[in-house]
């Protein structure tokens, strides 16, 4: 079955700084890769999502790229804030095996004012 | 995006004794998952609901410790059956496939279990 490994497993930076986060996986199968935001006590929320044919999405301060022959994946957050302050989780899908998301083991990322 | 709910929020239950856990969805959607997530950790999928059908465990779970019903698309329930203190956790359903979207799929509040 799937594989995905995240790292690191913490990352502390100051306000204004980026912070990037790595994700590799094992099934070449895979084909869509989706990001989730986790806050303390709450839900996981999907923050952006990129799809296997497409090398880089990028939504106002956040970006993912893909690199399909290294099978890996990156969260780039760009001049972060304070409420960015959460754990962060990359997973993969093969949707032609039942849409089941294999998660990595999480970020939890820290914006320092 | 669809909104869910889940029932009870939180619960304090004893060992031995069974507890079912709610999803309702606002609108129909294609695929419903469940999921645990012990604290500090990441999430690990129990199962697939399926619509009028069985559902599909992942290694590790059995249909005998979390029975899962899905009568229709906009409603599953996972029963966490013979608790012990390991079985203490929080439990999410997530949906996908609802018109108009594409793979993403989306978290309901999830359900804090305690086994004492």
């Amino acid at each position: 079955g799937e594989n995905v490994e995240q790292h690191p497993s913490t990352l502390s930076v100051q306000e204004g700084d980026s912070a990037v986060i790595k994700c590799t996986y094992s099934d070449s199968a895979s084909n869509y890769f989706p990001w989730y935001k986790q806050e303390l006590g709450k839900r996981p929320q999907l923050i952006i999502d990129i799809r296997s044919n497409v090398g880089e999405k990028k939504d106002q301060r956040i970006a993912v790229t893909l690199n399909k022959t290294a099978k890996h994946f990156s969260l780039h957050i760009t001049e972060t804030q304070p409420e960015d302050s959460a754990v962060y989780f990359c997973a993969a899908i093969f949707t032609g095996g039942g849409n089941k998301l294999t998660f990595g083991t999480g970020t939890q990322l820290k914006v320092e004012l | 995006s669809a909104v869910i709910s889940q029932k009870p929020s939180r619960d304090i239950c004893q060992r031995g004794t069974s507890l079912t856990i709610q999803c309702q969805v606002d609108s129909q959607v294609t695929m419903m998952f469940w999921y645990r997530q012990q604290p500090g950790q990441s999430l690990t999928l129990i199962a697939t609901a399926n619509q009028g059908s069985e559902a599909t465990y992942e290694s590790g779970f059995v249909i005998d410790k979390f029975p899962i019903s899905r009568p229709n698309l906009t409603f599953s329930t996972l029963t966490v059956s013979n608790m012990s203190p390991e079985d203490s956790s929080i439990y999410l359903c997530s949906v996908g496939g609802a018109a108009g979207q594409g793979y993403e799929q989306y978290f309901g509040p999830g359900t804090r279990l305690t086994v004492t």
